[in-house]
């Protein structure tokens, strides 16, 4: 199975702040990798796919990139809607996994 | 508008079954790979599983943590995805999300989750 890896699993952060989290995986996936937003008692909601494709009506501030093993998703000014928890997915081979998850707090 | 509706969640005993249903519409049904994914209290998200499109025979992809256990399958005339889960364990207790996929050039994403029905395992 592919491991995702996400760090930091957890980040303090200002309105305004740049924020990057930053998914490892354990083997090579090319760009089959999405970004998730989930807020508290929510279902998730589709950011970035294939690595660095902003999700149609996704505001511009989050980015997405790398390829490989190595990627990140950057939020370049952070907004007090922005306060929730990221998960990435690998979409590359079966089983799907998604990384363990990145809660962003004031 | 794309809906999901989920069902069928309850508290159940450990070794008992359930069968979750999820009510799709606003799309075609049977154009789309359909997942479910479930979270257990307070942690991140699980795929359970997968059913392809009807081009792809509905055919079906699990993880080995309930490969054997969990069932996916769908009724075309009521747009209805099912998850059927026998030999329930305490870990399997958890929100299910039923998904939609859709088809881009990179594979398959979901774009459309349902609110989620909570299933707990317990004695």
């Amino acid at each position: 199975d592919i491991e995702l890896t996400l760090s930091p699993s957890f980040l303090s952060a200002s309105v305004g702040d740049r924020v990057i989290i930053t998914c490892r995986a354990s083997q090579y996936i090319g760009r089959s990798l999405g970004w998730y937003q989930q807020k508290p008692g929510k279902a998730p909601n589709l950011l970035i796919y294939a690595a660095s494709t902003l999700q149609s009506g996704v505001p511009s501030r989050f980015s997405g990139s790398g390829s490989g093993t190595e990627f990140t998703l950057t939020i370049s000014s952070l907004q007090p809607e922005d306060f929730a928890t990221y998960y990435c997915q690998q979409i590359k081979s079966y089983p799907l996994t998604f990384g363990g998850g990145t809660k962003v707090e004031i | 508008e794309v809906k999901l509706v989920e069902s069928g969640g309850d508290l159940v005993q450990p070794g008992g079954s359930l069968r979750l249903s999820c009510a799709a519409s606003g799309f075609t049904f049977s154009d789309h790979y359909m997942d479910w994914v479930r979270q257990a209290p307070g942690k991140g998200l699980e795929w359970v599983g997968r059913s392809r499109d009807k081009v792809n025979g509905y055919s079906t992809e699990y993880p080995a943590s309930v490969r054997g256990r969990f069932t996916i399958s769908r009724d075309e005339s009521k747009n209805s995805l099912y998850l059927q889960m026998d030999s329930l364990k305490t870990e399997d207790t958890a929100v299910y999300y039923c998904a939609r996929n859709w088809k881009d050039s990179s594979g398959y994403w979901v774009d459309y989750w349902g609110q989620g029905t909570l299933v707990t395992v317990s004695s």
